[in-house]
């Protein structure tokens, strides 16, 4: 059974920077085609893809918030960590880790963690 | 503004079918498989169709999906009140170095 589980502070300020962790089980990030991605949902708005960070340690990012977030591995080989600096109001939103295969089809988004509420106060 | 693009919501009553649609572009669906997630009130969003057309573990033939040049279509049939949810697509994007990309968002409203 595949679970995830996403950790950290639901209360941020303006310009801090902001860590998550995503502690999963049920899989292994060292299988080849394995990757773990964090998607996360301001409220009242649609999904938006943020990174992935796939069975070879190779990261992919938004484009538009490449220069903010930083994604690896954990200290434990079942957890993936996620960074994003310079904090604002507008990044307040509900952020998902979710496993991700990698294969020919591309990226499929099978399993996702319950989400963690993250609120930036100015 | 997403990249790709869903009516806000459909509707229809219980028993009766809907389809969602997704358009694109060629850097985009034209040339990516697409998915479909589910995201119920309150809860995570779930795959439901990947790769245009297969439908994710557990997930009932109700729910078909399919594509065609820049544009992919979600279909629903023998509505139920538990469908009432968000429906989101997705693909990758190869703008700006590659990600993934979603749509919008529909609202499906079981009447």
């Amino acid at each position: 059974q595949v679970t995830l589980r996403e950790s950290g502070p639901a209360l941020v300020k303006s310009t801090q920077t902001l860590t998550l962790t995503c502690t999963f089980s049920g899989f292994s990030l060292s299988t080849s085609g394995m990757c773990v991605s964090w998607i996360r949902q301001p409220p009242g708005k649609a999904l938006e893809w943020l990174a992935l960070i796939d069975w070879d340690d190779d990261k992919y990012y938004s484009p538009s918030l490449k220069s903010r977030l930083t994604v690896s591995k954990g200290a434990s080989n079942n957890q993936v960590v996620l960074r994003m600096t310079n904090m604002d109001p507008v990044d307040a939103a509900t952020y998902y880790c979710v496993r991700t295969r990698s294969g020919f089809g591309g990226y499929v988004f099978d399993d996702w963690g319950q989400g963690t509420l993250v609120t930036v106060s100015s | 503004q997403s990249v790709l693009t869903q009516p806000p919501s459909v509707s229809a009553a219980p028993g009766q079918m809907v389809t969602i649609s997704c358009s694109g572009s060629s850097s985009n669906i034209g040339n990516h498989y697409v998915s479909w997630f589910q995201h119920l009130p309150g809860t995570a969003p779930k795959l439901l169709i990947y790769e245009d057309s297969k439908r994710s573990s557990g997930i009932p033939d109700r729910f078909s999906g399919s594509k065609s040049d820049t544009s992919a279509t979600l279909g629903i049939t023998g509505l139920q009140t538990g469908d009432e949810a968000d429906y989101y697509c997705g693909t990758w994007d190869i703008n700006l170095g590659g990600s993934w990309v979603f749509g919008g968002g529909t609202k499906v409203t079981v009447l």
